[in-house]
C-alpha cells in the first residue's frame, strides 16, 4: 500500500525557534498534498493545499507568512513553522494525494510542542 | 460549504456490546466521498471505509458495518460485539471536488473490559 512519512515525529523547540517538517510519499508521486492540524482532543482542521511547483493555498484564518509550505518535488513537501509560540504546539498531519489514483494517504503526523 | 456532524462526542460500553456512530454530513456537489477513520492514542489515521455519493449499499467488514443513506444525509458506522482494541476516537469525514477533506468532531469510544 501507499506509505507517507513524516519526519519528525515529534520535535520540542523554544519559543521564538523556527521547525520544519517534512512529508513523503514513499512510493507514489504526489502532486498534491494537504496539511492538518489538530490540537488536543479536537478535530482534523486542514491549514492548506500543497501543490508541486506551485505556491501553497492557505485555509482561512492561516497565517501563509507564519506556516511556510515548499513542495518542492512529487513526493515532499515541507512545513515550516517560524517564530514558533506555545499556541502552536500541535499534532501536524499530511497527506499526500496520488498522482495516478488521486486516493490520498495520510503521514502518521509530528507532534510539536513549543516550550 | 461543507459540514460533517458527529453529534457524540464520547461513548462507553462494555466489551461485546454494539456501538453505533452517528455521521450526518452536508454538502452542494453532486459527487463526493464518505471516509470513517479511527484515530488510536498514537494518534495515527487508520483509514476504514470509503463510500461514493453513488453507492448506497451497506458495507459489512468482519465486525465493522456501515449505513449510508443519502435521504438522510447520514453515514452511520456500527461495531458489532466491541472489543477493548476499538477504544479510539473516530472521525467521519467528507470529501467533495476540490478534494479537501472535511472532518467531524469526532466521537470517542471507550471500551470497558
Amino acid at each position: 500500500g501507499a506509505v507517507v512519512s513524516q519526519h519528525p515525529s515529534w520535535v520540542i523547540c523554544k519559543s521564538g525557534t523556527s521547525v520544519k517538517i517534512e512529508c513523503r510519499s514513499l512510493d507514489f508521486q504526489a502532486t498534491t498534498m494537504f496539511w492538518y492540524r489538530q490540537f488536543p482532543k479536537q478535530s482534523l482542521m486542514l491549514m492548506a493545499t500543497s501543490n508541486e511547483g506551485s505556491k501553497a493555498t492557505y485555509e482561512q484564518g492561516v497565517e501563509k507568512d507564519k506556516f511556510l509550505i515548499n513542495h518542492a518535488s512529487l513526493t515532499l513537501s515541507t512545513l515550516t513553522v517560524t517564530s514558533a509560540h506555545p499556541e502552536d504546539s500541535s499534532f501536524y498531519i499530511c497527506s499526500a494525494r496520488d498522482a495516478g489514483s488521486y486516493e490520498q494517504y495520510f503521514g502518521p503526523g509530528t507532534r510539536l510542542t513549543v516550550t | 460549504a461543507q459540514k460533517v456532524t458527529q453529534a457524540q462526542t464520547e461513548i462507553s460500553v462494555v466489551e461485546k456490546e454494539d456501538v453505533t456512530l452517528d455521521c450526518v454530513y452536508e454538502t452542494r456537489d453532486t459527487t463526493y466521498y464518505l471516509f470513517w477513520y479511527k484515530q488510536p492514542p498514537s494518534g495515527e489515521l487508520v483509514f476504514l471505509i470509503r463510500r461514493n455519493s453513488f453507492d448506497e449499499q451497506n458495507e459489512i467488514s468482519g465486525r465493522y458495518s456501515w449505513n449510508f443513506q443519502k435521504s438522510t444525509s447520514s453515514f452511520n458506522f456500527t461495531i458489532t460485539a466491541s472489543q477493548v482494541v476499538d477504544s479510539a476516537v473516530y472521525f467521519c469525514a467528507l470529501r467533495g471536488n476540490d478534494y479537501k477533506l472535511s472532518f467531524g468532531a469526532g466521537t470517542t469510544v471507550t471500551v470497558r473490559a
